[in-house]
């Protein structure tokens, strides 16, 4: 089946650092979705993208859909410990299915 | 607004005895979904309800597992009998709209079979 491949698998990075992921695939998606997981919750939509080079803010996170269709990438800038948690990309090969494929998550962590 | 509320939070079991998991949706949301998280992976979807329809069950392993959403409101997921590789989180979320990418999670429930 398809599968989203997310890297880094993680991280540990000091305060106010800048942080980078990213997520390919071999499969063209129509919606490319960020989530975030705490420890014992459910995953949280941060940010959702729609078309290809669509570049969106959400706070301090920013996030791209690539031009070729088959990749994501999530910034996330001046970095706070309450960043710390998996993060997921989730792809929509066909829209408005709602059949998320979901990749293998980053983990990040923050030392104040 | 409650979110989507899932009980139990955990369970343990030993294999081959049945398991059943309880989400009740956030209000007025008629799509609802059911996931499997396994330890250091992302949710995979098992089955998705359109009120009391499931309209895409192809993920989900019939020879143990089970679903329903009767009125269309709350759900249940059965599996029986456990085996140990069921050890997972099982995530429900639920949708407001038919197909919207939009979907809120529940906290899930911790399955440990022994």
């Amino acid at each position: 089946g398809q599968q989203l491949n997310q890297s880094p698998q993680s991280m540990f990075i000091q305060e106010g650092e800048d942080v980078s992921m990213n997520c390919t695939s071999s499969s063209i998606f129509n919606t490319w979705l960020w989530y975030k997981q705490d420890p014992g919750e459910g995953p949280v939509l941060l940010i959702a993208l729609y078309k290809a080079g669509e570049l969106t803010s959400n706070g301090r996170l920013t996030a791209q859909f690539g031009i070729t269709r088959k990749d994501s990438f999530l910034n996330i800038s001046a970095s706070i410990p309450s960043d710390v948690g998996i993060y997921f990309c989730a792809g929509q090969i066909r829209r408005n299915t709602g059949k998320l494929i979901f990749g293998q998550g980053t983990t990040l962590q923050v030392k104040p | 607004e409650a979110g989507v509320v899932q009980s139990p939070r955990y369970k343990i079991i030993e294999k081959k005895q049945p398991v059943a998991f309880w989400c009740n949706p956030i209000s007025g949301h008629n799509t609802l979904y059911w996931y499997r998280q396994n330890l250091g992976q992302g949710p995979e979807l098992l089955i998705r309800y359109e009120n009391e329809e499931a309209v895409d069950d192809s993920q989900l392993p019939k020879d143990r597992f089970s679903a329903e959403r009767l009125k269309g409101v709350d759900s249940t997921l059965k599996i029986q009998p456990a085996e140990l590789g069921d050890s997972a989180v099982y995530l429900c979320a639920s949708s407001p709209s038919r197909g919207s990418y939009e979907q809120y999670f529940g906290p899930g429930t911790r399955l440990t079979v022994t």
